[in-house]
């Protein structure tokens, strides 16, 4: 069945440092992924999409995803973590082209100053 | 302001009652759906509808109904609440079935006594 797997619950970095969150997917035809970011009390906003094309997306606030076939992979990046960037990050897959919106089991990020 | 709102924020209520979630979209999208979020932040999409056709997640209880009235309008019905219902519902849009990313409201945070 299709699937998203965020590997890492909780991820901490210190405020300047860079980011990857790890995001797999299972779905073996034509991919279309998002990333989705979660700040507190708050509803889902989307950071960036991935249709066929460039495997290197970029999104909002300085995030940028790399997507890769041979890995099954769509991981999320930020050269600087900024404190706001504290959230909850939500990998999902959208290639089946059904209703469903398969998400990840999100990865928690925590900024230190 | 084009984007898609929920009402109430919170609503706390006791087990048996009714409740009802009202949400609406200003985005001109064909697509409303209903996820529910528990308290580890996991979504589980619960109903997907386009105005011509509903789709129900087998998993939900079905003390939970879709309520609309147009493309813009899908609103949330739990007719007998159990504690298990407590959560944050997302109420979310998108231009088209299938590949198109979702736009997502506040969320309604329901707890249950």
């Amino acid at each position: 069945a299709q699937s998203v797997t965020q590997p890492d619950a909780r991820v901490t970095v210190s405020e300047g440092a860079s980011l990857q969150l790890r995001c797999k997917y299972s779905y073996f035809g034509t991919p279309y992924l998002f990333w989705y970011v979660q700040y507190p009390r708050q509803g889902l906003q989307l950071l960036l999409k991935y249709y066929p094309g460039d495997p290197v997306v970029q999104g909002v606030n300085g995030f940028e995803a790399e997507f890769s076939k041979s890995n099954s992979s769509f991981h999320l990046r930020k050269a600087s973590v900024h404190w706001s960037d504290w959230a909850v990050y939500f990998c999902a897959d959208a290639s089946s082209g059904s209703w469903q919106l398969i998400f990840g089991s999100g990865t928690q990020l925590t900024v230190m100053p | 302001e084009t984007a898609v709102f929920q009402t109430p924020n919170y609503h706390v209520t006791q087990v048996g009652n009714e409740v009802s979630f009202n949400c609406k979209q200003t985005l001109g999208h064909d697509t409303m759906y209903w996820y529910k979020q528990d308290s580890k932040k996991l979504l589980k999409i619960m109903f997907s509808y386009n105005n011509k056709q509903l789709i129900v997640n087998e998993t939900v209880p079905r003390r939970f109904s879709p309520q609309s009235s147009d493309k813009a309008h899908l609103n949330l019905r739990i007719k007998s609440v159990e504690p298990e219902d407590s959560a944050v519902y997302l109420c979310a849009s998108s231009p088209d079935w299938g590949y198109a990313e979702q736009f997502f409201g506040p969320g309604t945070r329901l707890t249950v006594l």
